[in-house]
């Protein structure tokens, strides 16, 4: 089955420091998802990205999708410790997401 | 997220005893999914669900059944073949063929299982 890599697996940031993450795939993408799961806590959808080269921002968050549609990441800009957390990015294929590896965030106050 | 709530939320299983993790949803959602995370890992899909009374196999089925009787409702049963069953258990739900209110067909999760051997 398709396979979604992402890169890096962990990333530790001081407080007010840029974070991303890159999310890559061999083969297209179909459409992508975005979700932050806290420690302890279940996934939660941040953003769904469909078209080539789309992006969309949320507050500090910025999500890109490839222009050829194998490549996704996440930007966030001046990060808090509220933005801890492993983010996940997904494909939406044949009625079922296929997840990333993840990345895992922790903020150095 | 409200609406999708799994049960119990921490299990613990016996050598060789089948155990069944409980997923319901009030969201009139049409698809079911469940996933396996192992610690500091992604998320596996076991099984899906798009329509009462049919269901798929995921990526790591081998182990585990599911039935799908109602639309609210898609219990997992983890069975003494699963030799590695330890794991965060995750139950998911979505509309089908239709998109939010913002355009998007997000999947919904429950606050999950943690399941332990004894």
């Amino acid at each position: 089955g398709q396979q979604v890599m992402q890169i890096p697996q962990y990333q530790h940031v001081q407080e007010g420091e840029d974070f991303t993450t890159y999310c890559n795939s061999s083969t297209t993408l179909s459409n992508i998802q975005w979700y932050k799961q806290r420690p302890g806590g279940h996934p939660v959808f941040l953003i769904q990205l469909v078209k080539s080269g789309e992006v969309k921002k949320q507050k500090r968050l910025t999500f890109q999708f490839g222009e050829a549609k194998k490549n996704s990441s996440l930007h966030i800009t001046a990060t808090q410790t509220t933005d801890v957390g492993t983010y996940f990015c997904a494909n939406f294929g044949n009625e079922k997401l296929t997840f990333g590896t993840g990345t895992r965030l922790t903020i150095i106050p | 997220d409200g609406g999708i709530t799994q049960s119990p939320k921490y299990l613990f299983r016996k050598e060789g005893q089948n155990v069944t993790l409980s997923c319901e949803q009030n969201l009139n959602h049409d698809a079911m999914y469940w996933y396996r995370q192992d610690p500091g890992q992604g998320l596996r899909l076991i099984y899906y669900s798009q329509i009462v009374n049919d269901f798929q196999k995921g990526d790591i089925a081998e182990g585990y059944s599911v039935s799908r009787e109602k639309k609210e409702s898609f219990p997992l049963t983890v069975t003494s073949a699963q030799k590695n069953p330890t794991a965060f258990y995750l139950c998911a739900s979505r509309l089908v063929g239709r998109v939010d209110v913002d355009g998007n067909q997000p999947q919904h999760f429950g606050d999950g299982t943690r399941l332990s051997i004894l």
